[in-house]
């Protein structure tokens, strides 16, 4: 049973605009959540992460939101740039060791 | 300094083959991990070293055997693998097992033949 999911396989948005990404999740345990930005031959790089208690986090041109009750979580980037053309993986903490990732979002961003 | 660095960058091995994959880093973080990706899915998580001592085992078969030599190291060793073992094996840190966020090599791509 996946417990994080990202519905969307993939993603194209033009440059300059709003990308939003979503994430769904089961677990109400779940009590942090990151994101994960990862280009080809490359291992994931960390992006940006949310603390359960908070409902928002904000790191430059990215923004987590959180929606607990809905068990949802989005990140928006804005301007989108050529370079944020990647796969993006939403996970969330099942204790602080164990990170459960979702199935990843392909992010292309068109000049 | 927030590199992972992973050797080698790809690996070819038999069956039959003995091989080890090995993660390092300088960041003074006192857990690592192994996880494995399989093409178009997520990582799994594998196994979990906090502070030099095996913490977490997610039933990985015993072909695949970890060691932590110190602190800064971080080997996996692998012996008679499947050919369905192959995979992208990503080792990551973070900065002790109450963190959260952890930080990845680049992997190793295996194809076992």
């Amino acid at each position: 049973d996946q417990q994080v999911k990202q519905n969307s396989p993939s993603l194209s948005v033009q440059e300059g605009r709003i990308s939003i990404l979503n994430c769904d999740y089961t677990n109400s345990m779940f009590d942090y959540f990151l994101w994960y930005k990862k280009y080809p031959a490359e291992g994931p790089t960390f992006l940006i992460s949310i603390s359960s208690i908070k409902d928002k986090n904000e790191d430059g041109r990215f923004t987590v939101f959180l929606n607990k009750s809905a068990k949802h979580l989005s990140l928006h980037i804005v301007p989108s740039q050529p370079g944020d053309s990647a796969v993006y993986f939403c996970a969330a903490n099942e204790g602080a060791q164990k990170l459960v990732f979702g199935q990843g979002t392909r992010l292309t961003i068109n000049p | 300094d927030t590199e992972v660095t992973q050797t080698p960058k790809h690996l070819v091995m038999g069956m039959t083959n003995k091989k080890s994959l090995k993660c390092e880093q300088h960041m003074g973080h006192r857990a690592m991990y192994w996880y494995k990706q399989k093409a178009k899915k997520p990582p799994e998580l594998m196994f979990v070293y906090s502070y030099e001592k095996l913490s977490i085992n997610e039933s990985v078969p015993s072909r695949f055997s970890p060691e932590c030599p110190n602190s800064s190291l971080l080997n996996l060793h692998l012996h008679a693998l499947q050919p369905e073992d192959s995979a992208l094996y990503l080792c990551a840190s973070s900065q002790d097992s109450h963190s959260y966020e952890q930080y990845f090599g680049p992997g190793t791509r295996l194809t076992v033949t």
